[in-house]
């Protein structure tokens, strides 16, 4: 199977714009989803199929995807959206995951 | 509401067995595939495997070939994961999640801290 490359930190201002990525070599014929995850809590699905909200999940969420690479995309950063961000894929019936992403905002 | 409620800690020492559940509730259960995802303390989100409720079948990843088991019971509407063999390098948080490799994670577990120690 192949690995999921994300950046281990990502800063940004409140109410800027956040941008992580995620890359695999074999992204590019498959979907990806992201999940937050909060110190001591379980994580949440932000994002499927590359760019769908789950409902309950804020706008300002957004995702896209070029090529191999997947892109989650949070408009106008809160303070509460500061916690880890995973992406995850698959690859013959194997999950695979993103090394995690942890975003500051300050 | 889904809902999946996860067994207590469990300490256990090097060599020996543990056996996490993870009960559902609120969807009916034979209609989604169960997977388990383990997270070390201050590291990230490591696929273990997961079981087709409707089948039976299961994928497990390399690493644990040969020490993990996971089954569900669909009168109870319950999975588990048993892995042996255990070392102070399984101390992690282990998550039950709905779904299987291809389809969205929309539900976890709220985790069960395992802890080897002699």
């Amino acid at each position: 199977s192949y690995e999921l490359t994300q950046p281990p930190s990502v800063s940004v201002s409140p109410g800027q714009t956040a941008s992580i990525t995620c890359s695999g070599d074999e992204l590019g014929d498959k979907h990806a989803s992201w999940y937050q995850q909060k110190p001591g809590q379980s994580p949440v699905l932000v994002l499927y199929l590359n760019e769908k909200r789950p409902s309950g999940i804020p706008e300002r969420f957004s995702g896209s995807k070029s090529g191999n690479t997947v892109t989650l995309t949070i408009s106008g950063t809160q303070t509460m959206d500061e916690a880890d961000y995973f992406c995850q894929s698959w690859d013959s019936s194997t999950v695979i995951f993103g090394g995690g992403t942890k975003l500051t905002v300050l | 509401q889904v809902q999946l409620v996860q067994s207590g800690t469990e300490v256990k020492k090097p060599g020996a067995l543990v056996k996490v559940s993870c009960k559902a509730s609120g969807y009916s259960f034979s209609d989604y595939g169960i997977t388990w995802v383990r997270q070390a303390p201050g590291q990230g989100l490591e696929w273990m495997g997961w079981v087709s409720v409707y089948s039976g079948n299961t994928h497990y990843a390399s690493r644990f070939q040969g020490r993990v088991v996971m089954t569900t019971d669909t009168s109870t509407s319950t999975a588990y994961m048993e892995l042996g063999s255990l070392t102070s390098d399984d101390t992690a948080v282990y998550y039950c999640a709905r779904g299987l490799s291809a389809e969205p994670f929309n539900s976890w577990g709220q985790g069960t801290l395992v802890i080897v120690s002699s």
